[in-house]
């Protein structure tokens, strides 16, 4: 089983400041069809996860652009360019790379 | 819409059972490859099984805390999924989540039902 961790498990941040979140994999990410499935999701208060990237970089439907997505093999990158309020909440990564599918512990962003 | 609605939740002792159902709608649920994701109070994300589309083989897959005590069906004239949970243990306190899977993500999520194991 792959395991997840995350960097740091706690960002506190400014509102309009910059925040970022490392996510590393025990394998490499790359499967053998070239591509790699790593993902971000967000989880706010009380509400389901609910994606954000995809394939390391890809924006989902609907996903601000103040978010992007970075990395490659085990090592990846969340950033969000400017924190707003409605981006309180948890942040896993996720790797569907090999089953089963395993997910980092999470990192809490919330506002100073 | 997409809409996942997860029931079936509660109270149970140890050692008991309890069926989880989730009702789908807004896409074809007999195409879709479904998953169970719960979160233990206050921690993370845990995979609990996948059931796939009949004409993807219809097999079943279980993350090793759960396998030989769940299972995992579908019926796809009511488009409903199913989470049979046998011989609860206090670990599996859990909200349990129904999503569908597709391009490699959790693509679609219900909000989640609370099941409680506790003597």
């Amino acid at each position: 089983e792959i395991v997840m961790t995350q960097t740091p498990l706690s960002s506190p941040v400014t509102l309009g400041q910059p925040a970022s979140i490392s996510c590393r994999s025990s394998q490499s990410l790359v499967h053998s069809d070239g591509n790699t499935y790593l993902s971000w999701l967000q989880q706010r208060p009380g509400q389901p996860p609910r994606v954000l990237i995809y394939r390391i970089s890809n924006r989902f439907s609907g996903v601000p652009d103040r978010f992007s997505g970075s990395g490659a093999g085990t090592d990846f990158t969340l950033k969000i360019s400017r924190v707003e309020a409605e981006d309180v909440g948890v942040y896993y990564c996720m790797q569907a790379t090999q089953f089963p599918f395993t997910f980092g512990p999470g990192t809490k962003v919330d506002i100073k | 819409e997409v809409q996942l609605v997860e029931s079936g939740g509660g109270l149970v002792k140890p050692g008991g059972s309890l069926r989880l159902s989730c009702a789908a709608s807004g896409f074809t649920f007999s195409n879709a490859w479904m998953s169970w994701v719960r979160q233990a109070p206050g921690k993370g994300l845990e995979w609990v099984g996948r059931i796939k589309s009949k004409i993807g083989g219809g097999t079943t897959d279980y993350a090793a805390p759960v396998k030989g005590r769940f299972t995992i069906s579908r019926d796809d004239s009511r488009n409903t999924l199913y989470l049979q949970m046998n011989s609860l243990k206090t670990d599996d306190t859990a909200v349990y989540y129904c999503t569908r899977e597709l391009d490699w993500l959790f693509y679609n999520w219900g909000q989640g039902i609370l099941v409680s194991v506790s003597s």
